[in-house]
């Protein structure tokens, strides 16, 4: 079956316009994760959803990152004017229930110029 | 901010030998888990041990995990030019109802034929 997509791949914002990013996470799983790479690094975790309930938003950087996923499915990753330091690699992952293994989609590379 | 560090940061090694990795982490955890990234894609699970658990087989991959030092390993024996990628063990800490992932800051592998 398909795996978790993400749209766009690569997206190149300028400095102070606003970006949304997709998840499309694997038909019928619970859980949806969002996860920012800086290069060289190894994710962190930025939201989290349990169907269209977002549980924890602890690691969203600030107010201007804003995450909903209003149907249980697709999540929309949304980041008000940018800034250079959002450039990265935004991750989304899905899995069937709570505690399970987490399914990695390819990712979104932001660039902010 | 990242749970622990992996070691080393880079490694390379000819086809046919084995690599190992280690990572170390900073609070309990419920589990440890080891990812495989490659070069512009997601993250691939790999495996998963759990805290109660010392030593853990997958095929050519052979985790440990030493919960009084909080360290883990990672072996991966007689390697391809394939298993060339960044590896990241994540832990979860619990105490969320879901799988939080801290990442470490990952080692990356370089298989030469």
């Amino acid at each position: 079956g398909a795996g978790v997509s993400q749209s766009p791949r690569y997206k190149v914002a300028k400095r102070g316009q606003d970006v949304a990013l997709r998840c499309d996470p694997i038909s019928g799983h619970v859980s949806l994760f969002w996860y920012q790479q800086a290069l060289g690094q190894g994710p962190e975790f930025l939201t989290y959803f349990q169907n269209e309930a977002q549980l924890d938003k602890s690691g969203l950087p600030s107010d201007r990152f804003f995450a909903e996923r209003p149907e249980g499915s697709v999540s929309t990753l949304k980041i008000q004017r940018t800034q250079q330091e959002d450039s990265a690699v935004y991750l989304c992952a899905s899995s069937p229930l709570t505690v399970d293994t987490q399914y990695f989609g390819p990712g979104t590379r932001l660039t902010v110029l | 901010s990242q749970q622990g560090e992996e070691d080393p940061q880079a490694l390379s090694i000819q086809e046919g030998e084995n690599a190992t990795m280690n990572c170390s982490y900073k609070t309990s955890i419920n589990n440890l888990q080891w990812y495989r990234q490659n070069s512009g894609r997601g993250l691939v699970h790999l495996i998963l041990i759990r805290s109660n658990e010392r030593e853990k087989h997958s095929g050519r991959l052979r985790v440990t995990l030493d919960t009084s030092k909080k360290s883990s390993s990672l072996l991966i024996t007689a390697s391809r030019a394939a298993d060339t990628a960044s590896y990241f063990c994540a832990t979860d800490a619990g105490n969320t109802g879901f799988q939080k992932l801290v990442f470490g800051t990952g080692t990356r592998l370089l298989v030469s034929p």
